[in-house]
């Protein structure tokens, strides 16, 4: 099956600096990248996603580039404030058959 | 629109005690899942459902854990006995078919939040 790999497991930016966070997934089959935030104790959220037909999506301050010949994605996230906070997962999914596979995820301390 | 209700939130039982949970998904979506999410992790597949039918429970604990979807709406998901590792997140969550061959977006419910003693 998928395995996803998360990178790094922790990361702390001052406010106003940029954050990347890094996945990486084996099956080349994989052709849709999500990304979920999770406040504490609150549900995951989707905040940005790329189908691998693109290989860059942008969204205000968040971006995800993806490279399917190495087979990795990140999330850029450019002029963090407090309120970007929170744990960040990555997942992966193949085709249409709705199956998803994340990433361990990412603590995102933006420290004002 | 409502998006993904699960109950209840938190609940605390003794070890060996039965528990169960509730999910209702956003009206619609014909695919649903339940995930475990233990502190500091990624969410991890236990089933996923297709309407009524289970099409992927290959990591649910068959010995312990149980899962219904009946009609293909809401769905329950049971622990009988529940174990000191069985504390967790247990998140719903639902997705529809996607456009051609990708996968529909997957929302997520609040969690119940499962701590046995």
């Amino acid at each position: 099956g998928e395995n996803v790999e998360q990178h790094p497991s922790t990361l702390s930016v001052q406010e106003g600096d940029s954050a990347v966070i890094k996945c990486t997934y084996s099956d080349s089959a994989s052709n849709y990248f999500p990304w979920y935030k999770q406040e504490l104790g609150k549900r995951p959220q989707l905040i940005i996603d790329i189908r691998s037909n693109v290989g860059e999506k942008k969204d205000q301050r968040i971006a995800v580039t993806l490279n399917k010949t190495a087979k990795h994605f990140s999330l850029h996230i450019t002029e963090t404030q407090p309120e970007d906070s929170a744990v960040y997962f990555c997942a992966a999914s193949t085709g249409n058959f709705n199956k998803f596979y994340f990433g361990s995820g990412t603590k995102l301390n933006v420290k004002p | 629109e409502a998006g993904v209700v699960q109950s209840p939130r938190y609940k605390i039982i003794e070890k060996k005690q039965p528990v169960a949970f509730w999910c209702n998904p956003i009206s619609g979506h014909n695919t649903l899942y339940w995930y475990l999410q233990n502190l500091g992790q990624g969410p991890e597949l236990l089933i996923r459902y297709e309407n009524e039918e289970a099409v992927d429970d290959s990591q649910l604990p068959k010995d312990r854990f149980s899962a219904e979807r009946l009609k293909g709406v809401d769905s329950t998901l049971k622990i009988q006995p529940a174990e000191l590792g069985d504390s967790a997140v247990y998140l719903c969550a639902s997705s529809q078919e996607g456009g051609g061959i990708f996968a529909g977006e997957l929302f997520f419910g609040e969690g119940s939040r499962l701590t046995v003693l």
